[in-house]
């Protein structure tokens, strides 16, 4: 079955920098696009960054721009996102989804499966 | 970007009432919106997929309809199950941003 789990979250002082991954399994990883999304304790879902099939593609929400780095390995079906100059805002439950995938000349969109979450929290 | 507005915020309705949840996008995203249930402490959940697409194993006493700009996901018959958080989420962009979310409490 599909299976994201993250890893890397932990408690960061501002300005610092953490490293997520998400291990991917189950489904054909390099077919996928792939976001992370987050969730500030009590707060609705932000998406954070978004990456291509490939990786030669990637988005980035305004608050994260200059400061997060999204990447992905396909040979360890694993995805990435690099956090520095973290702030106190940036505290968050981190999740990764499967966005969607194209296929014959048609595209879906879909964050069909998450991952548990990580929590990142950035403070003094 | 594109924002998007979901109403209501909060939402008291008892079981079998009829729920509709409204998203307003700032400009038209066609037909690529989304619609996610939240549990506390649960990752979100895929209902619905370009508009009124239901995800494989959700009940079909939701349904999701709309175009251009607003947009509206449906209970049909609130269950005990179905108090949760909504989020509607649009693809038109590759900025994949969400709605604020509505809460379905237990009037």
């Amino acid at each position: 079955q599909v299976q994201l789990v993250e890893s890397g979250g932990g408690l960061v002082k501002p300005g610092g920098s953490l490293r997520l991954s998400c291990a991917a399994s189950g489904f054909a990883f390099h077919n996928y696009y792939m976001s992370w999304v987050r969730q500030a304790p009590g707060k609705g879902l932000e998406w954070v960054s978004y990456i291509s099939h490939s990786g030669n593609a990637v988005y980035y929400a305004d608050s994260v721009k200059g400061r997060f780095t999204i990447s992905r390995d396909n040979s360890k079906k694993s995805l990435y996102l690099q956090m520095n100059s973290l702030r106190a805002g940036d505290t968050a439950v981190y999740y990764c989804a499967r966005d969607g995938y194209c296929s014959g000349g048609a595209c879906y969109w879909g964050f069909d499966s998450w991952g548990q979450g990580i929590l990142v929290t950035v403070s003094s | 970007d594109i924002q998007m507005t979901q109403s209501p915020s909060t939402l008291s309705a008892s079981v079998g009432d009829r729920v509709t949840i409204t998203c307003r996008a700032s400009q038209t995203i066609s037909d690529w919106l989304a619609w996610y249930q939240q549990k506390p402490g649960k990752a979100p959940n895929l209902l619905i997929y370009k508009v009124s697409t239901l995800e494989d194993g959700v009940p079909s006493r939701f349904s999701g309809s709309g175009s251009g700009t607003e947009f509206t996901l449906t209970i049909s018959s609130l269950q005990p199950d179905d108090f949760a958080t909504y989020y509607c989420q649009q693809f038109n962009t590759f900025s994949r941003t969400f709605g604020q979310g509505t809460k379905v409490e237990i009037k």
